[in-house]
Parts: structure tokens; C-alpha cells; sequence
């Protein structure tokens, strides 16, 4: 399984644009990469999920360059209620030994 | 929907005492996992079940028994309580692609 490397914390402001970089240098061909967010108390909620190249949806933007050995999560015009944890995960599919990183705290500041 | 439900939501036990967490799921989702996390940390898988009849350990299985009860049941049992499994307990199910569906959490104190 690949292992994820994140930045431990970001401090950003509101309106600002948030973006935490995933390294994941053994990535193998069929791993997708999946960011969750985690609230305290809550468990982690999926945001985004990517292969290659870029998606976007209305929450988020997964940008994945072409050797996939990395990731960035954009998080547009952050509010304050953006603050918690942010997870990489990559792995294949349902089924298997799916870890967590550390995750990257982010704190929105106002 | 319910999703993925956890009972009970909090537990306090005394050392040495036994007790089930259960989760269920109503997502049809083949695969059903159990993680835990410490006060400030991230989440460490302890057991995992690929489909019905299958249970595999995680990163932390010591301490645990898991039983995959059927599609929907995935129950997590703890033989003899230590202060150390102290902790939250969050079951998910998934189905493809790696989308994890995680349930509200069982918080566990062990004195």
C-alpha cells in the first residue's frame, strides 16, 4: 500500500484559497487517491477522489500530475467552518487494507 | 438513510471487562472496517472484512475480535478492556473505488 506524506498543520484566512499537497511516491497503477475532511467528534466525511489529472466538484479541486506521485486538494475561499483535518488516502478499492495518514490540520482564521 | 449506524455512542468499562461494539450498515456495501483513534491522532485500522465471511487484521489488531456477522453487521469485541484501547471507535463500509462511508463514532474510556 502506498504511504501518504501531508504537512502536520496550515493556517490560512477566510476567503483565501487552501491548498495541501499529498505525496504518495509508490503509488501503484490501479490506487485512487481519496481526501476526507474530519470534524472533532465526527467521523471523517469523503470530499474528493481522483486517478489522474484533475476533478473538480462543488466542494473541492484534486489536482494529480502525470506520474501520480503526488496530489494537491484546493480548497476555494476557505470559511471559517473549513477548519478541521484533512486526510490523503490511497489505495485500491473496497476490500483491502485502507490506512490513514496523519492528516493536515487546517485552521481558517478570520 | 441511515448509513452506517454505531451503538452504543459512549462506554465507560472498568479493566478486565468485556464488551461488543456493534455497527450495521444499510448500504448494501460489501466491504465493513473498524478503526480507532487516540485523543489528537489520526485513524489506525484494527480489522477489516473484504465481504461476508471474511476478516482480515489492520495496523492494530491486538486486543480485538471482530465477527462479520452478515452483509450488514460488522461487530467489534474488545475480551478484556486495558486503559491503552481508551479511544474512539469509527466503523466504515465501502463498496468501490475506495469511498469510505464512515459512522458517528463509539467513544470508549477504559479506567
Amino acid at each position: 500500500l502506498a504511504k501518504t506524506t501531508q504537512p502536520i498543520s496550515m493556517d490560512s484566512y477566510e476567503g483565501q484559497e487552501v491548498n495541501i499537497t499529498c505525496s504518495h511516491n509508490n503509488i501503484a497503477t490501479n490506487d485512487y487517491i481519496t481526501w476526507y475532511q474530519q470534524f472533532p467528534s465526527q467521523g471523517p466525511r469523503f470530499i474528493i477522489q481522483g486517478y489522474k489529472t484533475k476533478v473538480t466538484n462543488e466542494v473541492a479541486s484534486l489536482f494529480i500530475p502525470a506520474d501520480r506521485k503526488s496530489s494537491t486538494l484546493s480548497l476555494p475561499r476557505v470559511s471559517l467552518s473549513d477548519t478541521a483535518v484533512y486526510y490523503c488516502l490511497v489505495g485500491e478499492a473496497a476490500g483491502n487494507k485502507l490506512t490513514f495518514g496523519g492528516g493536515t490540520r487546517v485552521l481558517v482564521k478570520p | 438513510n441511515a448509513g452506517v449506524t454505531q451503538t452504543p455512542k459512549f462506554q465507560v468499562l472498568k479493566t478486565g471487562q468485556s464488551m461488543t461494539l456493534q455497527c450495521a450498515q444499510d448500504m448494501n456495501h460489501n466491504s465493513m472496517y473498524w478503526y480507532r483513534q487516540d485523543p489528537g491522532m489520526g485513524l489506525r485500522l484494527i480489522y477489516y472484512s473484504a465481504s461476508e465471511g471474511t476478516t482480515d487484521k489492520g495496523e492494530v489488531p491486538n486486543g480485538y475480535n471482530v465477527s462479520r456477522l452478515n452483509k450488514r453487521e460488522f461487530s467489534l469485541r474488545l475480551e478484556s478492556a486495558a486503559p491503552s484501547q481508551t479511544s474512539v471507535y469509527f466503523c466504515a463500509s465501502s463498496e468501490t473505488g475506495e469511498k469510505l462511508f464512515f459512522g458517528s463514532g463509539t467513544q470508549l474510556s477504559v479506567l
